[in-house]
């Protein structure tokens, strides 16, 4: 079956310090691949998705690559802000499968 | 126009009793997925309704979950003899197609916590 693997949490980072959260994945045919953030208090939102290898899905200076060769999509940003301390979601919709399979999430704090 | 809603957003509930969670998904929106999400968890799929018909069922935990979706639209999630290990957040999504590309839009979550 389908599975998203990420890395541990927390992950403590200084503001402007660059932030990279691993993600990998098994499916069984041709997933989309999604990033959805969870800021405290509030609920899950869309942060970027790709939808075929080597797309790049962007939004909030956050980027993240669909690599099919090595079956990740990996969440990179150059400078983290203090706003940006949140629970960050990787998923992947499979072909003829219509839920979401999310990986456990990884918490991240930004310090001032 | 508005985003998912759910309620109630905090239910508390004694073992045994039995507990119904709403939701009102985004207008429009043919596709309706129901989550859970244990402490420190990522969510697990429950059930996914396409208009009124829920065509996976898979990640119903047990024959106590069951849920409806009337007027493709509101879908209630009822849980009977409610146990323990069922102290979750429960989310709501909708999407406005069901290709694997579409993107679900979630809800902010019923909180239910069984004592």
């Amino acid at each position: 079956g389908d599975s998203v693997t990420q890395m541990e949490g927390p992950v403590t980072l200084s503001e402007e310090a660059f932030l990279t959260i691993n993600c990998t994945y098994t499916a069984t045919g041709y997933p989309s691949l999604f990033w959805y953030v969870q800021y405290p208090g509030e609920g899950l939102q869309l942060l970027l998705k790709a939808t075929k290898a080597d797309d790049k899905g962007s939004n909030k200076g956050f980027e993240a690559t669909y690599r099919k060769e090595t079956t990740s999509f990996h969440l990179e940003k150059g400078s983290v802000q203090v706003s940006d301390s949140a629970v960050y979601f990787c998923a992947l919709s499979d072909t003829g499968r219509r839920a979401l399979t999310f990986g456990s999430g990884t918490r991240l704090q930004v310090q001032p | 126009g508005a985003g998912v809603s759910q309620s109630p957003s905090n239910k508390v509930t004694e073992k045994g009793k039995d507990v119904e969670l709403r939701c009102d998904p985004i207008s429009g929106h043919t596709a309706l997925y129901w989550y859970r999400q244990r402490l420190g968890q990522g969510l697990e799929f429950l059930i996914y309704f396409q208009g009124n018909s829920a065509p996976d069922k898979s990640g119903l935990p047990s024959d106590r979950f069951s849920a409806e979706r009337t007027g493709e639209s509101v879908s209630t999630l009822t849980i009977q003899r409610t146990q323990q290990e069922d102290s979750a957040v429960y989310l709501c999504a909708s999407s406005s197609t069901t290709g694997r590309e579409e993107t679900q839009y979630f809800g902010p979550g019923t909180r239910l916590l069984v004592l």
